[in-house]
């Protein structure tokens, strides 16, 4: 079975800091790897995703993240965070069943 | 183009009772799914729906069952509640099977008392 695993339940930085969450999956097969964010009273919504090609994939609001496949990883990054850039990431994977598996999830806040 | 549709954003239950809940997913979507989600235990998937066919399921007991209708849109329901069934809902629709990019609603917030 799929199981995803974040490794921080809560971040705390300042404005301008770097973020990096980690996020691993255990799958033995093809996987599409995704991050999804949710901002306070908001759905959630789709950060990037990656299904093929340049392991490196660039998001929205600045965000990007790399897969490695040997590490099976799929970390997501952000050179300089902004106080609206506090929320709940999600890193979800999903099968070629199109099942997915989403990881517990980390908040992130960012201090002014 | 609109967004999923839940119904209804919030209710409250006692014990015992049973729950239904709507889901009007994006116009053309045919696959919607379901999701749990509590605090720190992130989102667990209830079960899937194209077609009107239950395509996966996750390991939830048989209180849970949902459905799909011929326009797509899905109910779930959730028969004797339990205290642990507190929880947001989400319903996510997705048009496309290989890329499987889920869009969601803003969920349903049920408080079992």
């Amino acid at each position: 079975a799929q199981s995803v695993s974040q490794h921080n339940h809560h971040v705390i930085l300042s404005e301008a800091a770097s973020l990096e969450l980690g996020c691993n999956y255990s799958y033995g097969g093809t996987v599409n790897l995704f991050w999804y964010v949710q901002y306070p009273g908001q759905h959630l919504q789709l950060l990037l995703k990656y299904f093929s090609g340049d392991p490196l994939v660039k998001g929205i609001k600045g965000f990007e993240a790399e897969f490695i496949k040997s590490k099976f990883s799929f970390n997501l990054r952000k050179p300089s965070v902004q106080w609206s850039d506090t929320a709940e990431y999600f890193c979800a994977v999903s099968d070629s069943w199109g099942k997915f598996q989403f990881g517990a999830g980390t908040q992130v806040v960012v201090t002014p | 183009k609109a967004g999923v549709t839940q119904t209804p954003r919030y209710l409250i239950k006692t014990r015992g009772q049973q729950v239904t809940l709507s889901c009007s997913p994006i116009s053309g979507h045919r696959s919607v799914s379901w999701y749990q989600q509590t605090p720190g235990q992130g989102l667990q998937f209830l079960f899937e729906y194209f077609s009107e066919t239950q395509r996966n399921k996750g390991n939830f007991p048989g209180r849970f069952s949902g459905r799909q209708f011929s326009n797509s849109r899905s109910e779930m329901n959730v028969s004797t509640l339990e205290l642990g069934d507190s929880a947001l809902y989400l319903c996510a629709s997705s048009g496309d099977r290989v890329t499987g990019e889920l869009f969601f609603g803003e969920g349903s917030r049920l408080t079992v008392l």
